[in-house]
């Protein structure tokens, strides 16, 4: 079935690099994505990335996906404490919704 | 601001009750996405509309239904009540609900079943 894996935390010091990892199983997803959730808030998309790219950069995030093992991560630049959150990796699932995984803790120590 | 507005924020609750949670999409939206987000089970897909017609269906249990009205807005009916229905739940807005496309979440309603 359609399901997407990734750790559930990550500690980093402020101004190190953060990388979140993901497996997904669908490969023939089209677009993955990146959300990201702050306390008490929704999920806000961070960036995608199209399935035929191996890799994507925006700003302080880079996206790489490896299509072969079915593996997406995030790195995420000069890591600050506003970049506490929990980030959501997530495919699209056959009936159009996205599929998200259980999401990773980023926490980000001063 | 997402422009998804959900209400009410929080509900409180006693087992055996029905509940209703209202979802507003952004303006010009026209596809509605129902999330529930549990510690133990993550963020699972119930239901999504178009246009005011279903459009597809994870794992929405019997008790839960929904639906999309003429103004758009949207209805999420929790009936009968457990207390493994307590969760964060979600609304989402797409423009044409082809899953190409990003979905803008609202801050959600957490229910508390007691």
């Amino acid at each position: 079935g359609e399901d997407v894996e990734q750790s559930l935390f990550l500690s980093v010091r402020e101004g190190d690099s953060s990388v979140i990892n993901c497996t997904y199983t669908d490969s023939s997803s089209t677009y993955l994505y990146w959300y990201k959730q702050e306390p008490g808030a929704g999920l806000q998309l961070l960036t995608y990335i199209f399935s035929n790219m191996d890799m994507k950069q925006d700003q302080r995030l880079t996206v790489l996906l490896n299509k072969k093992d079915k593996h997406l991560s995030l790195r995420i630049a000069d890591t600050q404490t506003g970049d506490s959150a929990i980030y959501f990796c997530a495919e699209r699932g056959s009936q159009g919704n996205l599929i998200f995984g259980k999401g990773t803790k980023l926490s980000v120590k001063p | 601001d997402s422009g998804v507005t959900q209400t009410p924020k929080h509900l409180i609750t006693a087992t055996g009750q029905r509940v209703t949670l209202r979802c507003s999409p952004r303006s010009g939206d026209l596809s509605v996405y129902w999330y529930q987000q549990s510690l133990d089970q993550g963020l699972q897909f119930l239901i999504q509309y178009y246009n005011g017609e279903e459009r597809a269906k994870g794992n929405i249990l019997e008790r839960f239904s929904a639906q999309q009205f003429p103004d758009l807005h949207s209805e999420l009916n929790l009936s009968s009540l457990e207390l493994g229905d307590s969760a964060l739940y979600f609304c989402a807005s797409s423009s044409t609900g082809s899953g190409y496309e990003k979905l803008f979440f609202g801050s959600g309603t957490q229910l508390s079943v007691l």
